[in-house]
């Protein structure tokens, strides 16, 4: 019954390869995101997707790149992994009309 | 454009209270707070709208002063499960663009 699930809620990977997260929510929301949570704590958004379009797409390097299959699931897809890219990347999704957002539990990614 | 929440960290004893800031110095459409405990996702709290609204939750509340573009968290009569990081993210607009301050690490001891 988890609302927000995300896939791996581990990850480590060497530098230079190519990873991806995913997430899905049962929820039925519209809108769903990603962001990403550094060492410091700093929760930055990254994407965003209202029924399977782009709507929110912050400065964040061409190696990122969501994919909205459908609009319970969001995935992340990551090109040549750097280690600054180490961090915790959280799945997120609101109701449209509510903005209350639901986030999942998180995958940690280390890039070593 | 990040809101700056302070203080940074706040030291309890269970029972007392407290009181976290986050200000903007861009207009806001609403403000919504979260708690995220460590190792954990961040949970929704509460969302004020533009409009001075008050809300409550429990011995949680908050307000949203429009003019001065800020709103304050007060937990009273602190629990230890009260425990964690405190975040407020604001909207300019009703764009679904939450942007998060730094957070407050709350803690409280028995």
């Amino acid at each position: 019954d988890t609302a927000v699930s995300q896939t791996p809620k581990y990850l480590v990977t060497q530098m230079g390869n190519d990873k991806s997260i995913k997430c899905e929510q049962n929820l039925g929301h519209d809108t769903m995101y990603w962001y990403k949570q550094d060492s410091k704590k700093f929760l930055k958004i990254m994407f965003s997707y209202n029924n399977k379009e782009l709507i929110i797409n912050e400065t964040v390097p061409n190696r990122f790149s969501p994919k909205s299959p459908d609009k319970a699931h969001l995935n992340l897809h990551i090109n040549s992994l750097e280690l600054g890219d180490s961090a915790v990347y959280f799945c997120a999704s609101s109701q449209v009309g509510t903005d209350t957002q639901y986030f999942g539990p998180g995958t940690r990614l280390t890039v070593l | 454009q990040q809101p700056v929440q302070s203080p940074q960290a706040v030291i309890l004893r269970e029972g007392e209270d407290a009181v976290i800031n986050c200000s903007s110095s861009k207009a806001l459409y609403s403000v919504h707070w979260y708690r995220q405990k460590h190792g954990e996702a961040p949970v929704f709290l509460m969302i004020l709208l533009k409009g001075g609204e008050q809300k409550g939750h429990e011995k949680i509340s908050a307000s949203f002063n429009e003019k001065k573009q800020q709103s304050s968290l007060y937990l009273t009569a602190s629990q230890l499960s009260y425990s964690g990081t405190y975040f407020c993210g604001t909207e300019m607009d009703s764009s679904y663009k939450l942007i998060f301050g730094s957070g407050t690490r709350l803690l409280v001891r028995p």
